[in-house]
């Protein structure tokens, strides 16, 4: 069962601009990871933050959770044409120790 | 980059013949994965392995079937291909412990005509 959605399923954005995307789950979690997937290719793992975390970053990107609202954002700052993907969250929350992936969020970046 | 690579990365193949999607990876992960993903959609855990001769089936019901005989080599294969078999897969690995980053491959795209 899928526990991740993303918000919104598609943004289309200026380059230069920030874009910023939503993840929520529904049950109590250890971590939760962002994947980048270029079309066509594998994922690619971006940033974990745990669930005593509430904020971290890395390079133009930052990564909060809210575990109170089982929510999580990934902000993209100055965002540039080889930022198009999709972005998945997924969590680690199943006793069997899978992750569990959202529906993903398609990022276009316009020149 | 990570050290895991899928073979074929493209396939077209015919109804009924029986196809097997290579998967290695060379960093001595235990944990190993199939997942299925349509165009533009989630991934659907279908097989998983934590080790040698350990292999359970994931959240998605499927015809496929897996093996691990050794650690590096994850292989999937399907017996009878369908058109509902159509799909991209993706192979990836953790090494053991929780909250860890799973690798990916570059991932098999299959067309069954």
């Amino acid at each position: 069962s899928q526990q991740g959605e993303e918000d919104p399923q598609a943004l289309s954005i200026q380059e230069g601009e920030n874009a910023t995307m939503n993840c929520s789950y529904k049950t109590s979690i250890n971590n939760l990871q962002w994947y980048r997937q270029n079309s066509g290719r594998g994922l690619v793992h971006l940033i974990l933050i745990r669930s005593n975390e509430r904020e971290k970053h890395s390079g133009r990107l930052r990564v909060t959770l809210d575990t109170s609202k089982k929510s999580s954002s990934l902000l993209i700052t100055a965002s540039r044409a080889a930022d198009t993907a999709s972005y998945f969250c997924a969590t680690d929350a199943d006793s069997n120790y899978q992750l569990i992936w959202g529906a993903g969020t398609k990022l276009i970046i316009k020149p | 980059e990570a050290d895991i690579y899928q073979t074929p990365r493209y396939l077209v193949i015919g109804t009924g013949k029986k196809i097997t999607l290579e998967c290695s990876q060379t960093m001595g992960h235990d944990k190993m994965y199939w997942y299925q993903q349509d165009p533009g959609m989630e991934l659907h855990l279908i097989h998983y392995s934590y080790g040698v001769n350990s292999t359970e089936k994931g959240d998605l019901s499927s015809e496929s079937t897996v093996s691990r005989i050794r650690t590096e080599h994850f292989p999937l294969t399907l017996e009878s291909a369908r058109p509902s078999h159509t799909s991209q897969y993706l192979c990836a690995s953790t090494p053991q412990g929780r909250g860890v980053t799973q690798y990916f491959g570059p991932g098999t795209r299959l067309l069954v005509l």
